[in-house]
């Protein structure tokens, strides 16, 4: 199975931050990279696929890049609504695994 | 607008069955692929395997092979998941989501396991 990690697990951020999270893969997935960002008690929602797409009705402030075995998540000028976790989940591959989640706090 | 909607929570006692239904409107049904994502208390989210209804073909995580079985209904639009041998780790909630990767999820299925 692939492994991905995620770094950091947890950040701390103000309003306005420019905030980047990392997805590092066990081994090369080309671009079959997605992420989601989920709230509590909600089902996740889904950003950024092909690890740069953004999905139709998402914010520009957010950004994803990357290839092979390392992406990016960026946001740019952090919002109150984007407080949340957010997940990387590769599609190279079965099973279709996801990062452990990154947990995105006001500091 | 599709919209996933699935049945409701369950309890079940250890060394039984669940099956959780999710039901599919707004869009086409059959040519999507369906996952199943479960996310245990406090915990991430974990791919199970997923379904193509329009040929019937399935894959499953390695750690559920022998445990669970995902379905479709072309008829209705419906997707089901049953995992058997429940045991108190399998409480979580439970989605389905349309598409790869997927841009449409149900509102989640609570299962709890207990004696």
């Amino acid at each position: 199975d692939i492994q991905l990690t995620q770094s950091p697990s947890f950040l701390s951020a103000s309003v306005g931050d420019r905030v980047t999270i990392t997805c590092r893969a066990s081994q090369g997935i080309s671009s079959y990279l997605a992420w989601y960002q989920q709230k509590p008690g909600k089902a996740p929602k889904l950003l950024i696929y092909a690890a740069s797409t953004l999905q139709s009705g998402v914010p520009s402030r957010f950004s994803g890049s990357g290839s092979g075995t390392e992406f990016t998540l960026t946001i740019n000028s952090l919002q109150p609504e984007d407080f949340a976790t957010y997940y990387c989940q590769q599609l190279n591959s079965y099973p279709r695994t996801f990062g452990q989640g990154t947990k995105v706090e006001i500091k | 607008q599709v919209q996933l909607v699935q049945s409701g929570a369950e309890v079940k006692k250890p060394g039984s069955s669940v099956k959780v239904s999710c039901k599919t409107s707004g869009g086409a049904f059959a040519s999507y692929p369906i996952s199943w994502v479960r996310q245990a208390p406090g915990q991430g989210l974990e791919w199970m395997g997923r379904i193509i209804p329009i040929v019937d073909i399935t894959n499953y995580a390695q750690k559920f092979q022998d445990r669970v079985t995902i379905t479709a209904d072309k008829s209705t639009s419906t997707a089901y998941m049953e995992l058997s041998s429940l045991r108190s780790e399998d409480t979580a909630v439970y989605y389905c989501a349309r598409a790869s990767p997927p841009d449409s999820w149900g509102q989640g299925t609570l299962v709890t396991v207990s004696s």
